[in-house]
């Protein structure tokens, strides 16, 4: 079955401007969480969203939010971008959440870069 | 504040050798303990661990908990070049889920 799919693979964005990211989860997946990878601060979570409900944020600004389709697509987007917000966002899908699930499994990830 | 720390942040062995990873944690409402392997982008999944003591295996690959002294171990057994990459522990804890910075492995031929 088709794994989870990001797009677009890189993107170049100016400071000020605004972005949109897209996460497609493996089908049947109803969980979608958002992840900010740098080489300083490792991987950090975003937020998850489950049938179209966030469910918990991590602490980002309010410039980073997110929304969840009913067919479980999820779109993240990052307004009046910062150079600081290059990284590589990965989206990570799971059938359910809640104790007993078997971790996420991820996508490619959006190289972003912000000059 | 909840946290993972993972040791050593990088390590160079030579083929053959076994290598042990370590992931510390501190977090509130522990549930489990993750282990993803992340070569190029996206982290592959290695292992699930939510009780202590017992280990779980995958080839030459193995981890086991201890949810007294709050570590995990990785260990990697007749290592190769393949196996060259950055492993990432990562503990949900209530409904969050907070990743180490990772280990940095890289074999040598």
């Amino acid at each position: 079955k088709a794994g989870v799919t990001q797009t677009p693979r890189y993107l170049i964005k100016t400071r000020g401007q605004q972005v949109t990211l897209s996460c497609s989860p493996i089908s049947g997946h109803r969980s979608v969480s958002w992840y900010q990878q740098t080489p300083g601060q490792g991987l950090q979570f975003l937020f998850e969203y489950f049938s179209e409900t966030q469910r918990n944020k991590g602490n980002f600004p309010g410039r980073f939010s997110g929304r969840q389709f009913s067919n479980s697509r999820s779109e993240m987007n990052v307004s009046t971008l910062e150079l600081g917000d290059s990284a590589l966002y990965l989206c990570a899908s799971s059938y359910q959440v809640g104790p007993g699930y078997y971790g996420y499994t991820f996508g490619s990830g959006t190289r972003l870069t912000v000059v | 504040e909840d946290k993972v720390v993972q040791s050593p942040l990088s390590l160079v062995v030579h083929e053959g050798d076994t290598v042990t990873l370590n992931c510390s944690y501190e977090v509130t409402n522990f549930r489990s303990l993750l282990w993803y392997k992340q070569e190029k982008k996206a982290p592959t999944f290695l292992f699930m661990l939510t009780s202590s003591g017992i280990e779980k295996k995958s080839g030459r690959l193995s981890s086991i908990l201890d949810k007294k002294e709050l570590f995990s171990i990785l260990n990697i057994t007749a290592t190769q070049t393949g196996d060259s990459a950055v492993y990432l522990c990562a503990v949900e804890a209530g409904d969050k889920i907070i990743f180490g910075k990772g280990t940095r492995l890289h074999i040598l031929p």
